[in-house]
């Protein structure tokens, strides 16, 4: 079974500062790669996905991803971070054939202060 | 604006309490999840549907909890009898297979506190 994991349990940064969450996962079959954004109270939503191609992925709100396939990584990235980016980040795999269901990390708490 | 409806949002009921919680899919998406999720144990996943037969329910404990669709628009996820350990937010998601690209999207959740 894969697993998946993000070793940033709670981050706390400023406003402009860069970040990076690291993900990653252990199953040794093809993947696809999410980054869901969960902000207080509120429902998971997709801040981007990797399928196949370009291992840098572009997703909403200026955040972007990079596929290491030899690291088993997917990190999530964003060159200056707001305050309104304070929210709980989970990262996603799911094996690309077979079972489809997502298996999540367990998240990573970012807290932005102004 | 196509989303993942779930109710109730929110529900407080005694232990042993029986709670059904419902979730109306994506039109057309033919993939629905359960999903858990407590602050110790994170996203779980409790049950998974396809073209509304059941694929994978290994994460539900099977002696008091149930999952259904009864139809393409309807999903159910029943307690009986609740317990305070179930207490947890409930994410639906539903997504769209179609070769190997698909996504799931993510309901607002039913907040269930067991007392």
């Amino acid at each position: 079974a894969q697993s998946v994991s993000q070793h940033n349990h709670h981050v706390i940064l400023s406003e402009a500062a860069s970040l990076e969450l690291g993900c990653n996962y252990s199953y040794g079959g093809t993947v696809n790669l999410f980054w869901y954004v969960q902000y207080p109270g509120q429902h998971l939503q997709l801040l981007l996905k990797y399928f196949s191609g370009d291992p840098l992925v572009k997703g909403i709100k200026g955040f972007e991803a990079e596929f290491i396939k030899s690291k088993f990584s997917f990190n999530l990235r964003k060159p200056s971070v707001q305050w309104s980016d304070t929210a709980e980040y989970f990262c996603a795999v799911r094996r690309d054939t077979g079972r489809r269901a997502l298996t999540f990390g367990s998240g990573t708490r970012l807290q932005v202060q102004p | 604006d196509a989303r993942v409806t779930q109710t109730p949002r929110h529900k407080v009921t005694e232990m042993g309490q029986e709670v059904t919680m419902r979730c109306q899919p994506i039109l057309g998406h033919n993939t629905v999840f359960w999903y858990r999720q407590t602050m110790m144990q994170g996203l779980e996943l409790l049950a998974y549907f396809r073209n509304r037969a059941p694929l994978d329910d290994s994460g539900m404990p099977k002696d008091r909890f149930s999952a259904e669709m009864p139809d393409a628009t309807l999903a159910t996820l029943k307690i009986q009898p609740s317990e305070p350990r179930d207490s947890a937010v409930y994410f639906c998601a539903s997504g769209l297979v179609v070769g190997h690209d698909t996504e799931a999207f993510f309901g607002q959740g039913t907040r269930l506190t067991v007392v």
